[in-house]
């Protein structure tokens, strides 16, 4: 398994603002993702982050709106840019289990609120 | 497109209680997972399940692959209140090679005392 740490856990924004989530593995990852999730609904796929490379976005999310970075094996970060009350959601990062299963680990969320 | 339709999607039940929740698809998939999602926290991986037809249980919890490798079921006996929570199936996104996972709709369970 891994153990991720996500911060912030929450936050509550103004509109027009952007917000950075970062996103620590305890161990070495190729893949890293990014969801969004509404409360007690399921998960969304925002995009999949590679060490190295641009990040590849699912339909309906663009770099724009939410750029990514993966510097290293171990970190993420996923900004919200330009908030709307429509961004307010969960938001999760992820990682496939070592040697490369399909088994997902999550880190806790960061519950945004914007206003 | 791969989709796995998960119902019901809201369940409310009374302490002792059994209950089924079911995952189903129209496509084949290599394997099934189900995680538990508590407020706050994110989906933890309960079961992985692989060959068709599979039947694993964990405690009081047990879950079914089926045979044709397209649908999934969990069954809970004797609910408890440490149950509630939002139970999420997934699959492995076969379209591509990096390890997406579909995920269900979610069942969001809430024993009663």
């Amino acid at each position: 398994s891994a153990v991720i740490s996500q911060k912030p856990s929450r936050d509550i924004c103004q509109r027009g603002t952007s917000l950075t989530i970062q996103c620590q593995v305890d161990s070495q990852v190729t893949m890293m993702f990014w969801y969004r999730q509404q409360p007690g609904q399921s998960l969304t796929l925002i995009a999949t982050a590679n060490q190295g490379s641009e990040a590849t976005y699912e339909s309906g999310f663009v770099i724009d709106k939410f750029p990514i970075s993966r510097p290293n094996l171990t970190f993420s970060t996923l900004t919200v840019s330009n908030m709307s009350p429509e961004d307010s959601s969960i938001y999760l990062c992820s990682v496939e289990g070592h040697f490369r299963t399909t088994e997902a680990f999550f880190g806790q969320g960061t519950r945004l609120t914007v206003v | 497109t791969q989709l796995l339709e998960q119902s019901p999607q809201f369940l409310s039940i009374q302490e002792g209680e059994n209950l089924t929740v079911y995952c189903n698809s129209s496509s084949v998939f290599s394997s099934l997972q189900w995680y538990r999602q508590e407020p706050g926290e994110g989906p933890v991986l309960l079961v992985t399940v692989v060959t068709g037809g599979e039947v694993k249980k964990l405690k009081r919890l047990t879950f079914q692959f089926g045979d044709a490798r397209k649908d999934s079921s969990l069954h809970i006996t004797a609910a408890q209140p440490g149950d509630t929570g939002l139970y999420l199936c997934a699959g492995e996104d076969g379209s591509s090679n990096t390890g997406k996972l579909i995920f269900g709709q979610g069942t969001t369970l809430q024993v009663k005392p």
